[in-house]
């Protein structure tokens, strides 16, 4: 049972235009929520977190937006530029010991910008 | 330094091969991961050490051997793979042993392909 859902494989963006990713859980215990950007043959690299007392945390191009009672993430990146292709990954912590402590990851967006 | 560093990065193997795969890091953190990922699938979690013990094993068959030597390596020891232990292998580190605070987060390698003929 997937505990982290993101429900569109893939997305295609034009230059310039905004990105939206979205992610769902669905356990309530989760309270911390990170994204990882992935490169093709790469790890993934931490973008950006927000914590379950905050509905939105920002860093440059990159907002997340959490709304708890909807159990849904999302990630806007504007303005979307062609190096942000990658793929992107949701993950899920419950921080007071819940799922051991690890991340539950979701099963990633392929974001796609269009120059 | 936030690198984790993984080697190799490539690596084909025979059924009958036993071989490793090595992690480092050198930021001081006390919690180290491997990771299995699939193409167009998660990362999946394989074991984690906390302090140089090993606090989770995700039923991983036998044929995967974890060892960590000390706080910054990690290594994964592989023998009698089968063909479908091909994947991405990612080695990640912490500061602690779980993700209990809200400015906690992964590093992670820039993982070996492993191909398993």
């Amino acid at each position: 049972d997937q505990q982290v859902k993101q429900n569109s494989p893939s997305l295609s963006v034009q230059e310039g235009r905004i990105s939206i990713l979205n992610c769902d859980y669905t356990n309530s215990m989760f309270d911390y929520f990170l994204w990882y950007k992935k490169y093709p043959a790469e790890g993934p690299t931490f973008l950006i977190s927000i914590s379950s007392i905050k509905d939105k945390n920002e860093d440059g191009r990159f907002t997340v937006f959490l709304n708890k009672s909807a159990k849904h993430l999302s990630l806007h990146i504007v303005p979307s530029q062609p190096g942000d292709s990658a793929v992107y990954f949701c993950a899920a912590s419950d921080t007071n010991g819940g799922s051991q402590g690890n991340l539950i990851f979701g099963k990633g967006t392929k974001l796609s910008v269009k120059p | 330094d936030t690198e984790v560093t993984q080697t190799p990065k490539h690596l084909v193997m025979g059924m009958t091969n036993k071989k490793s795969l090595k992690c480092e890091q050198h930021m001081g953190h006390r919690a180290m991961y491997w990771y299995k990922q699939k193409a167009k699938k998660p990362p999946e979690l394989m074991f984690v050490y906390s302090y140089e013990k090993l606090s989770i094993n995700e039923s991983v068959p036998s044929r995967f051997s974890p060892e960590c030597p000390n706080s910054s390596l990690l290594n994964l020891h592989l023998h009698a793979l089968q063909p479908e232990d091909s994947a991405l292998y990612l080695c990640a580190s912490s500061s602690k042993g779980a993700i209990t605070s809200w400015n906690e987060k992964l590093f992670f390698g820039s993982g070996t392909q492993l191909s398993v003929l």
